[in-house]
């Protein structure tokens, strides 16, 4: 089944260490994206990417970084520069469409990010 | 700028009864909207969406949601609710006026909560 596979689940990170978040999708998607959830706030959007080698600052990029080496791979690490780390992330992908992209993001089931 | 908002945080309907949640947006050309649907420590599932034509748009699991241009809203209803139902609903917007490629941007989801 195609789809979009997120790992690990659950995940902790230590003062100072940085931590990365897996992404993969078997959609042929050319884009991809990472979303930070916290209670009440709704879904702000930290990086994109439309094609491979190349990504975009979304709302709340601080703190955090990602590479996209290959179509089906949009790995997010969390940067020991991220203060306040502990959310549920989520990682989704859709087709482009030449930019003007009417069809609908999938979602992957998330990873949750806490602090040891 | 592309702006949306869920004017409720928790909708309670019994079951049986007909159920709306509340979505406005605001862009500045023509929109593309989406409903999605948030289970406990899931991912968002997509379940609706409005691109151009009927203001009626039908989607999965029995939901449908009416799109009014005057009024800049796009309400999420279903005739007849289920427990099954109870999740976290999510509208999106994306400003098709947006010249290349733009994101979505989400509110900040309404609780449903299905009483049997």
């Amino acid at each position: 089944d195609g789809g979009i596979t997120q790992s690990p689940k659950y995940l902790f990170r230590k003062e100072g260490q940085n931590v990365t978040l897996s992404c993969e999708q078997n959609l042929n998607h050319d884009a991809m994206y990472w979303y930070r959830q916290d209670p009440g706030q709704g879904l702000r959007l930290i990086y994109y990417s439309q094609i491979v080698n190349d990504f975009q600052k979304g709302d709340i990029a601080e703190g955090y970084s990602v590479s996209r080496e290959k179509k089906e791979s949009f790995p997010l690490t969390v940067t020991s520069a991220q203060k306040n780390p502990t959310a549920f992330y989520l990682c989704a992908s859709s087709t482009t469409g030449g930019g003007r992209s009417n069809q609908p993001q999938h979602f992957g089931d998330g990873t949750r990010l806490s602090i040891l | 700028a592309q702006s949306v908002a869920q004017p409720e945080d928790q909708v309670n309907v019994a079951e049986g009864n007909p159920l709306t949640v509340k979505c406005t947006y605001s862009v500045s050309g023509n929109p593309y909207l989406f409903w999605y649907v948030q289970y406990p420590n899931r991912g968002l599932q997509f379940l609706l969406k409005y691109i151009t034509g009927d203001n009626l748009v039908k989607g999965s699991y029995g939901f449908e949601a009416e799109f009014n241009k005057s009024q800049t809203s796009f309400h999420l209803k279903k005739p007849s609710a289920l427990v099954s139902d109870s999740a976290l609903y999510f509208c999106a917007v994306r400003d098709e006026a947006n010249s290349g490629y733009s994101t979505l941007t989400f509110g900040k989801g309404t609780m449903l909560l299905v009483s049997p």
